[in-house]
């Protein structure tokens, strides 16, 4: 079946530095969806890529979706310790309704 | 401007017991979405509705669970003689889309299964 894999799993910086989570899908994605989850929450959603080679930005967090619609990339710039997490990436099949998620990158900010 | 809210926050069953965890949608989203998410991993996709619809339940690991969302609005996922595999938190998410839509998550069922 469908899969979607994320790496990495966990990874821990010091405030200031990057941050790149990678997103893999077995299969072409009609879209894909980035969620962030607090320790002890649930996931909120942060944005939504639909068109091949697509790319967003929300102040220092910048979104890309592959030109095969296959991928994605999460990176956030100069990390702060409110950026704590884990981010899940997920894609809908062709026909929406099931999303399916990654297993999630845990970043954790060292001040 | 209430989000999606969902209850019981905690249940703590004996195994072989019956469960129903509630979901109350967003007002107006069309779609409603059931998960259930173990500890370290991404949700994993149970069923969905839109509106009264269950369009696809195949994420449902077994016959002992069932879900419901009779009109189109409040959700009930029954989990009948419970095992401690289905351990886990619960979550619901409602989207205003039919389809492809960002989904807006409930705080979660925690189901303890001894």
């Amino acid at each position: 079946g469908q899969q979607v894999m994320q790496i990495p799993q966990y990874q821990h910086v010091q405030e200031g530095e990057d941050f790149t989570t990678y997103c893999n899908s077995s299969t072409t994605l009609s879209n894909i969806q980035w969620y962030k989850q607090r320790p002890g929450g649930h996931p909120v959603f942060l944005i939504q890529l639909v068109k091949s080679g697509e790319v967003k930005k929300q102040k220092r967090l910048t979104f890309q979706f592959g030109e095969a619609k296959k991928n994605s990339s999460l990176h956030i710039t100069a990390t702060q310790t409110t950026d704590v997490g884990t981010y899940f990436c997920a894609g809908y099949r062709n026909q929406g309704g099931k999303l399916i998620f990654g297993q999630g990158t845990e970043l954790s900010v060292k001040p | 401007g209430a989000g999606v809210s969902q209850s019981p926050r905690y249940k703590v069953a004996k195994r072989g017991q019956d469960v129903a965890l509630r979901c109350d949608p967003i007002s107006g989203h069309v779609s409603l979405f059931w998960y259930q998410q173990a500890l370290g991993q991404g949700p994993e996709f149970l069923t969905y509705f839109q509106n009264e619809a269950q369009l696809d339940k195949s994420g449902l690991p077994s016959d002992r669970f069932f879900a419901e969302r009779p009109e189109g609005s409040v959700s009930t996922l029954k989990i009948q003689r419970t095992q401690q595999e289905d351990s886990a938190v619960y979550l619901c998410a409602s989207s205003l889309a039919r389809n492809y839509g960002a989904q807006y998550f409930g705080p979660g069922t925690r189901l303890l299964v001894l």
